[in-house]
């Protein structure tokens, strides 16, 4: 069955980095599109960035663009997302998301990771 | 970019029917597909309609979705109401660079 795992999540000061990953299970992952999408707690859902398949497109919401970015190890099975210039409002559950069409993308999903808290806070 | 409106809450007694709405501010609603994703407390989100009108397979026809190019807005209906189905939704959808989220819309069987 599909699983996606993240971590790397925790506390970081305002201005400082942090690298995500979400190890990939249960599926072909070389041949699928992949999201990451956040939720700053007690908030609704937000898109954040996008990747392809074979990493030919890769898309960042404005509220990231040019301190996110979105890269994948398709021989790892694992997505990452590097984020940098952290801000108080990046605070937020960070979840892996699976787009549910191979070799395409849908700009959907259909499966979800359990999500990894990041803290950005002095 | 454009931005898909939800009401904030909804309340219904169980056996009822509610529905809920996500008007798209630009572009028609018709032009790409939406998705409505289901979450519970502490839990990920899951799809409960995605395509516009499709259901995953799992949820029950109680489940539906539908489109209104007049009103530029996806619905969500959810009829014959459980305890179970009191949950946040989120509507979404997208363009060539771009997915978006409603602001979500809390749900309540009382």
């Amino acid at each position: 069955q599909v699983q996606l795992v993240e971590s790397g999540g925790g506390v970081v000061q305002p201005g400082g980095s942090l690298r995500l990953s979400c190890a990939a299970s249960g599926f072909t992952f070389s041949t699928y599109s992949m999201h990451w999408v956040r939720q700053a707690p007690g908030k609704g859902l937000e898109w954040v960035a996008f990747i392809r398949y074979d990493e030919s497109n890769k898309y960042y919401a404005d509220s990231v663009k040019g301190r996110f970015t979105i890269s994948r190890d398709n021989s790892k099975n694992t997505l990452y997302l590097q984020m940098n210039s952290l801000r108080a409002e990046d605070t937020a559950v960070y979840y892996c998301a699976k787009d549910p069409r191979s070799y395409s993308n849908s700009w959907r999903v259909d499966y979800w990771g359990q999500g990894t808290l990041v803290t950005v806070s002095s | 970019n454009f931005m898909l409106t939800q009401p904030h809450s909804v309340s219904e007694s169980p056996g009822k029917t509610v529905t809920i709405s996500c008007t798209r501010s630009s572009g028609s609603i018709a032009s790409n597909y939406v998705q409505w994703y289901q979450q519970r407390p502490g839990s990920s989100p899951t799809t409960v309609i995605y395509e516009d009108d499709q259901r995953p397979s799992g949820v029950p026809d109680r489940f539906s979705g539908s489109i209104d190019s007049s009103s530029n807005s996806a619905s969500l209906t959810i009829s014959g109401l459980k305890t179970e189905d009191e949950a946040d939704y989120y509507c979404q959808s997208y363009d060539s660079s771009n997915a978006v989220f409603g602001g979500g819309t809390q749900l309540t069987v009382l």
